[in-house]
């Protein structure tokens, strides 16, 4: 139990364009849920939480008009990499919290998805 | 703000052997969480386990445990009978209780075990 699904696990997009990765929780209900993002070999560093119903909150530093979140159902995060460009290329991890367990219980990680703006 | 310190970027041991992964944090809270994630070559995050800042026991799971010194600030991870599959980077994490299940990562040390 608990699977966290991410979709894609790997995108090459070109620089300019925009790329929509989702965060699915499969067997469970997940109010929240994290978006990270990591480098090679880097730590897992927050780029926002996100709230269904609710907007996200971001990390300082981080753009919220480039990295678009939705949470629009409570197994479905969406994060939306606008205009990307090379830099944006990278690790992202979501992971989710389940709603029914008590507070502050693990989190369920996705896969990751490996992005590549050429 | 908390921060999490793992002060080894890279380790190796024989297999068989046992190994002691360092993980230190800074907190003005009370209560807290810690744990270690393994994160294989796959890149999935896998948790390893869990210390309540509550518990004075050092939590343990299989070949898997924790040395726990509150005062110290200090949660170290004994890998006993060390097998090729525990291969990964390890990160130590933190979690406040009134955080609503945000975690803040340490760097992450690279185990290599060795046949």
């Amino acid at each position: 139990g608990a699977v966290v699904s991410q979709h894609p696990s790997w995108v090459i997009c070109k620089s300019g364009t925009s790329v929509k990765i989702e965060c699915r929780s499969l067997d469970f209900q997940a109010t929240t849920m994290f978006w990270y993002r990591q480098f090679p070999k880097q730590s897992l560093m927050l780029m926002a939480t996100s709230n269904e119903g609710s907007k996200a909150t971001y990390e300082q530093g981080v753009e919220k008009d480039k990295f678009l979140i939705n949470h629009a159902s409570l197994t479905l995060s969406t994060l939306t990499v606008t205009s990307a460009h090379p830099e944006d290329s990278s690790f992202y991890i979501c992971s989710a919290v389940r709603t029914a367990q008590p507070y502050n219980s693990p989190l369920h990680f996705g896969n990751g998805t490996r992005l590549t703006v050429t | 703000a908390q921060t999490v310190t793992q002060s080894q970027p890279e380790m190796s041991v024989q297999e068989a052997e046992t190994v002691t992964l360092s993980c230190t944090y800074d907190t003005s809270e009370n209560n807290y969480y810690l744990f270690w994630y393994k994160q294989p070559p796959s890149r999935q995050m896998i948790l390893v386990i869990r210390q309540e800042a509550y518990k004075q026991q050092n939590a343990t799971e299989n070949r898997f445990s924790v040395n726990f010194q509150k005062a110290a600030k200090s949660f170290s991870l004994k890998i006993s009978d060390s097998q090729l599959g525990d291969t990964a980077m390890y990160f130590c994490a933190f979690m406040q209780e009134t955080s609503g299940s945000r975690l803040t990562f340490g760097e992450g040390t690279q185990l290599t075990v060795n046949p």
